[in-house]
């Protein structure tokens, strides 16, 4: 079975400062993706980028990006310019390819704070 | 393009009691997951219809349970309610190609006294 593992309860960053989430993941696929999704107090489940396993370029949308590390099964966010709508709680997540559908194997998430 | 609803907000029950709710897929989607969030906690997989069927379940009891309708809306139903069933339901539309990622709608709170 996949197993996402979130080792960071809670992280706080300065607004406009860089900080970094991590992700490892546990898979004997090797066709998956590999999701972040932003959870802010609304509740709504955002998402904020997603990875191809068989690509070997890291994503990217604006000020965020990801280190895509196959081999060691890391997955980590990188938020650049930290603003304060920010703030939420963030979750690794992973499917398995081969199919379109199938579940999110979701990890335990991390509250990111923002000081201004 | 219209997002993923849900429908209610929040719910109060009773231990024993069944409760229904309600999603509808984003315009376009074909496909829909449930997912229960206990708090603090990431969201687990309980199952996922694609034409009108069951496409998978997660390690959830046989009273949950669901249905899709033809215009890929679902329903999740929950019988004999217990207080562990207390969490944040959410519900996740998708396409049906390879490339689709899963769109979540803002979700149920669900409290059992």
């Amino acid at each position: 079975a996949q197993t996402v593992t979130q080792s960071q309860p809670e992280m706080s960053v300065q607004e406009a400062e860089t900080v970094t989430l991590s992700c490892t993941y546990d898979t004997s696929e090797s066709d998956y993706y590999l999701f972040w999704y932003k959870q802010p107090p609304s509740r709504q489940m955002i998402l904020v980028i997603r990875q191809e396993a068989y690509k070997q370029q890291n994503a990217t949308e604006n000020r965020f990006s990801v280190n895509f590390q196959k081999a060691a099964k890391s997955f980590s966010l990188k938020i650049s310019d930290s603003q304060l709508g920010d703030a939420a709680m963030y979750f690794c997540a992973y499917r398995r390819g081969g199919t379109s559908y199938g579940k999110l194997t979701f990890g335990q998430g991390t509250i990111l704070t923002v000081h201004p | 393009e219209t997002g993923v609803t849900q429908s209610p907000t929040h719910l109060i029950k009773t231990r024993g009691q069944q409760v229904t709710l309600r999603c509808s897929s984003q315009s376009g989607h074909n496909t829909v997951s449930w997912y229960q969030q206990a708090l603090g906690q990431g969201p687990q997989f309980i199952f996922q219809y694609y034409r009108e069927e069951e496409n998978g379940r997660g390690n959830f009891p046989p009273r949950f349970s669901g249905l899709q309708f033809p215009n890929y809306s679902s329903e999740l139903n929950v019988n004999a309610l217990e207080l562990d069933d207390s969490a944040l339901y959410l519900c996740a539309s998708s396409g049906r190609a390879r490339t689709d990622t899963q769109y979540f709608g803002p979700g149920t709170r669900l409290t059992v006294l």
